[in-house]
């Protein structure tokens, strides 16, 4: 069974750093991309970063981009997300999200397993 | 301002027939880029509907289908169920902005 388990959210002040973490379990993770998607308080899903299978390819959202950095540690079955900078639009439950195509982050793919988020609250 | 964009919000009465709209431009539906749907239903994460424009993954009921007719995609739910109502978003990819884009969602009463 695939699992997706996010920890790290919590409150913290605008121009701090955060970093979030996902443990994958169930498949072969090294595989695989990854993503991470979020979801503002009462509104719609945005989609943050995505990284390759070796972390060859990586991408932003335009609204992230130059202060967050998506890793992963394929020996560890971990994905990260470093926030730095943080504003109080940043304010969402982030979703660590899985690939449905193995290899690159693909323009024809989708999310096939999602986790259950961790909350982040920018605030002072 | 997402870049897919989806009504707001659709209603129908139970058994009824709904429809969501999803509008791209030619940097992604109409570059060609395949749309693919997901189910929100309250204080849930996300689930997927339907993937490749059309396609349903196993264990979605086939009330459910999609079309991607030119620049803009369509979900369809046909005998609606009061279990229906939650939140239905679509997602592509975008070339300009080298990056997957989801629709603002649509919210659906039934």
């Amino acid at each position: 069974e695939v699992q997706l388990v996010e920890s790290g959210g919590g409150l913290v002040q605008p121009g701090r750093s955060l970093r979030l973490s996902c443990a994958a379990s169930g498949f072969i993770f090294d595989d695989y991309a990854m993503h991470w998607v979020r979801q503002a308080p009462g509104k719609g899903l945005e989609w943050v970063s995505g990284i390759s299978w070796n972390s060859g390819s990586i991408g932003y959202a335009d609204s992230v981009k130059g202060r967050f950095t998506v890793s992963r540690d394929n020996a560890k079955n971990s994905l990260y997300l470093q926030m730095n900078s943080l504003r109080a639009e940043d304010t969402a439950l982030y979703y660590c999200a899985k690939d449905s195509t193995a290899g690159p982050v693909s323009t024809s793919g989708w999310v096939d397993y999602w986790g259950q988020g961790t909350l982040v609250i920018v605030s002072s | 301002q997402s870049v897919l964009t989806q009504p707001p919000s659709v209603s129908g009465a139970p058994g009824q027939r709904v429809a969501i709209s999803c509008t791209g431009s030619s940097s992604n539906i109409g570059a060609g880029y395949d749309v693919h749907w997901y189910q929100q239903l309250p204080g849930t994460a996300p689930k997927l509907l339907i993937y490749g424009n059309t396609n349903r993954p196993s264990g979605v009921p086939d009330r459910f289908s999609g079309s991607k007719p030119g620049t803009s995609a369509s979900l369809a739910i046909t005998g609606l169920q009061a279990e229906d109502e939650g939140d239905y978003y679509c997602q592509s990819y975008d070339s300009s902005l080298s990056g997957w884009v989801f629709g603002g969602g649509t919210k659906l009463t039934v």
